[in-house]
């Protein structure tokens, strides 16, 4: 499974956008980036995963490269509910020597400040 | 019912003690994970079942024991262990089988603590 990287930690203004990056530079073709994020003393939560097209839901948006060596994960209105651990994951699809196991990894700490 | 029940919230043992963790949920998934973390750090994949049988066990050690009795319910068996073992234990679940793209549903985890 490709590595992601991802900034230790960041501020976010209360009502703004945050925007939280990960870089995927050796990404395979059949790997989908997915984010989780973990909020202190609770177990991970599912937010969004693409493939290649950019990807919208109720609770953010994901924007991945065209080349797909990077994607963005967006939370248009970030509230102080939002600090937590965001993880940004590769995973390719369970079969063909693929395990599709969901490895996390250091995640990036979002702080929202009222 | 949209939830991953995991029970106890807390548990502390002995080394010499048994004990089992118990993880629950009715939406139909039919794969289902263990997880361990330690403070402060990610979550790391302990073990896999899809469709009740184990797909992946990352080489945890044997005092660690999953079961899956049936479709709705995972156990993790736990003998003999150690201090080190202290950590938060995260159960999730996923629709259909293991090779599914869907996202887990996490549970809130068991704090344990080996004394």
């Amino acid at each position: 499974d490709a590595k992601t990287t991802q900034p230790t930690s960041m501020d976010c203004a209360e009502g703004r956008a945050a925007n939280l990056p990960c870089n995927h530079s050796t990404i395979s073709g059949n790997e989908y980036v997915y984010w989780y994020r973990q909020i202190h003393s609770q177990g991970p939560q599912y937010i969004i995963h693409g493939l290649k097209n950019n990807e919208t839901n109720e609770m953010a948006s994901l924007i991945i490269t065209e080349d797909r060596k990077s994607s963005t994960l967006i939370l248009p209105h970030a509230t102080l509910r939002d600090t937590a651990v965001y993880y940004c994951i590769v995973r390719a699809p369970h079969g063909s020597g693929n395990t599709g196991k969901l490895i996390f990894g250091q995640g990036t700490t979002l702080q929202v400040k009222p | 019912d949209t939830e991953v029940t995991q029970t106890p919230k807390h548990l502390v043992m002995g080394m010499t003690n048994k004990k089992s963790l118990k993880c629950e949920q009715h939406m139909g998934h039919r794969a289902m994970y263990w997880y361990k973390q330690k403070a402060k750090k990610p979550p790391e994949l302990m073990f896999v079942y899809s469709y009740e049988k184990l797909s992946i066990n990352e080489s945890v050690p044997s005092r660690f024991s999953p079961e899956c009795p049936n479709s709705s319910l995972l156990n993790l068996h736990l003998h003999a262990l150690q201090p080190e073992d202290s950590a938060l234990y995260l159960c999730a679940s996923q629709w259909g089988g293991s090779y599914r793209l869907d996202g887990y549903t996490f549970g809130s985890g068991t704090r344990l603590t080996v004394v």
